[in-house]
């Protein structure tokens, strides 16, 4: 595709349920990363994926967030037993440098959770 | 880990007027600095960048200055112009695009 495709645009979700948001990348780039803005604060890095290994997860709040991008392409970030205060706009972005190569972020317009 | 605080968190200036937006950050060992600009419910998107072995990087209005002793970075637009009013974001990277952000800076440009 032209740019990073994130969905849904909008999630509203009550407490205590499960979230899956999904991110296509741009075509060729190996390097995904999500990351969560919360409003009037910038983006907070979550995680890293060279290819389909999560590289960096370190960003992760904690257990109840996972990510997968089983074939190096698309990847999918899940939210377990969702709290209120996991309500952000998550933000996936790609980039054409592999490893700790630094270059641009390609942002998708991203993910706007809500959580009741 | 790394901290990146950025000043002022608003900015207004008339159009034509220049612009300037401060960021200091706290580890140096940091050797990636991009901007990013964020229109209302939009995506960011980079704007320049410099790294550490640079001083200095220019693009047309936009600037940015680092200075690794004192270990803060500057974004200058000048001529600014209504299209440039939206937030900014100033970040830091140990390496990778593992990027440590600031809160923003809403710039707003005035007729």
């Amino acid at each position: 595709g032209a740019g990073v495709s994130q969905t849904p645009s909008n999630k509203v979700t009550e407490k205590g349920k499960y979230v899956e948001l999904r991110c296509d990348p741009i075509s060729g780039h190996t390097a995904l990363y999500w990351y969560r803005q919360s409003l009037g604060q910038g983006p907070e890095f979550l995680i890293y994926f060279q290819g389909t290994g999560a590289a960096d997860d370190s960003g992760l709040p904690n257990d109840r967030f996972f990510a997968v991008r089983p074939e190096g392409s698309v990847s999918t970030l899940k939210i377990q037993r969702t709290e209120r205060g996991d309500s952000a706009v998550y933000l996936c972005a790609s980039s054409s440098q592999a490893g700790g190569h630094t270059g641009e972020l390609f942002f998708g317009e991203g993910s706007r959770l809500t959580v009741l | 880990g790394e901290n990146v605080e950025q000043h002022p968190s608003t900015l207004s200036v008339q159009e034509g007027d220049s612009a300037v937006i401060k960021c200091t950050y706290s580890d140096s060992a940091s050797n990636y600095f991009p901007w990013y600009k964020q229109e209302l419910g939009k995506r960011p998107q980079l704007i320049i960048d410099i790294r550490s072995n640079v001083g200095e990087k220019k693009d047309q209005r936009i600037a940015v200055t680092l200075n690794k002793t004192a270990k803060h970075f500057s974004l200058h637009i000048t001529e600014t112009q209504p299209e440039d009013s939206a937030v900014y974001f100033c970040a830091a990277s140990l390496g990778g695009n593992k990027l440590t952000f600031g809160t923003g800076t809403q710039l707003k440009v005035e007729l």
